[in-house]
C-alpha cells in the first residue's frame, strides 16, 4: 500500500518556466513532509521541507505548498534551469513512526533550454 | 567535507552467493539506515540503527542482515540473494533524538547485480 504517490513519472518543461510536482498521501498522521532531489550517480540530497502547521514554505526558487484537507503537496520551481533537471522524490515523516521517510516513487524532471 | 560513503558502487554477486555491502559517514550521526530502491519505485527503508538500537521493518525479509561496529560504519549482509533483491542501495545518517525531525544525509548508493 503506497502511502506516499507521485503519480507523474516524469514532466518537462521549457528553461524559465514553472515547473510543478505534485505530491499525494494517505496517512493522515504524517506531520513533515519533504522534497529530495537526486541526480545521475548521486545519493538523494535534501531540498526543501514544510511542517504540517504550516501551509506553504519558500526557498529562493522553491517553494512548497502543503494542502492537509486533500492530503497533496507540490513543489513550485521558478524559474526552472537547466541544472533542475533531477529526479524529484516527495517524502513524508511521523513523529509517532520515529521520524523515518517514506518516500514517493519520484518525478523525472526535465528542464530544456 | 563530511559525507556519507558506500562501498562499492557497483556489485555483482551470484544467485545465493552471500554479499556485503559498506556504508561509513564522518558526520558522526548517531542514526544510520539502510534503503532499498527498485527500478522507477520509491527507496523502501529495510531497517535503521538507532545509536546501537537495531530497528528492523517489519516487511523486511530475514535474507537481509544488518551490523554497526561502530558509529562510523554500518553493513548490510545480503545471505543468499535472488534475482529480486537487485536494485539500488542507499545508506543514509542522521542525527536523532528529539521531537523535531532529522535531516537525512545520502550515500551515493550501491548498485547491486544478481546474475
Amino acid at each position: 500500500d503506497q502511502q506516499v504517490k507521485q503519480n507523474s513519472p516524469s514532466l518537462s518543461v521549457q528553461e524559465g518556466r514553472i515547473s510543478i510536482l505534485n505530491c499525494d498521501y494517505t496517512n493522515s498522521m504524517f506531520d513533515y513532509f519533504l522534497w529530495y532531489k537526486k541526480y545521475p550517480a548521486e545519493g538523494p540530497t535534501f531540498l526543501i521541507s514544510i511542517s504540517s502547521i504550516k501551509d506553504k514554505n519558500e526557498d529562493g526558487r522553491f517553494t512548497v505548498f502543503l494542502n492537509k484537507s486533500a492530503k497533496h503537496l507540490s513543489l513550485h520551481i521558478v524559474p526552472s534551469q537547466p541544472g533542475d533537471s533531477a529526479v524529484y522524490f516527495c517524502a513524508a515523516s511521523a513523529i509517532e513512526y520515529g521520524n523515518k521517510l517514506v518516500f514517493g516513487a519520484g518525478t523525472i524532471l526535465r528542464v530544456k533550454s | 567535507d563530511a559525507m556519507v560513503i558506500q562501498n562499492p558502487r557497483y556489485q555483482v554477486t551470484q544467485f545465493g552467493k552471500p554479499v556485503t555491502l559498506s556504508c561509513s559517514q564522518t558526520l558522526n550521526h548517531n542514526v544510520m539506515y539502510w534503503y532499498q530502491q527498485k527500478s522507477s519505485q520509491a527507496p523502501k527503508l529495510l531497517f535503521h540503527y538507532y545509536d546501537k538500537d537495531f530497528n528492523n521493518e517489519a516487511d523486511t525479509p530475514d535474507n537481509f542482515q544488518s551490523r554497526r561496529p561502530n558509529t562510523s560504519f554500518c553493513f548490510l549482509d545480503i545471505r543468499s540473494p535472488g534475482l529480486g533483491d537487485a536494485a539500488m542501495y542507499l545508506c543514509a545518517t542522521s542525527n536523532g533524538g528529539g521531537r523535531s525531525y532529522n535531516e537525512q544525509f545520502f550515500g551515493p548508493g550501491t548498485r547491486l547485480t544478481v546474475l
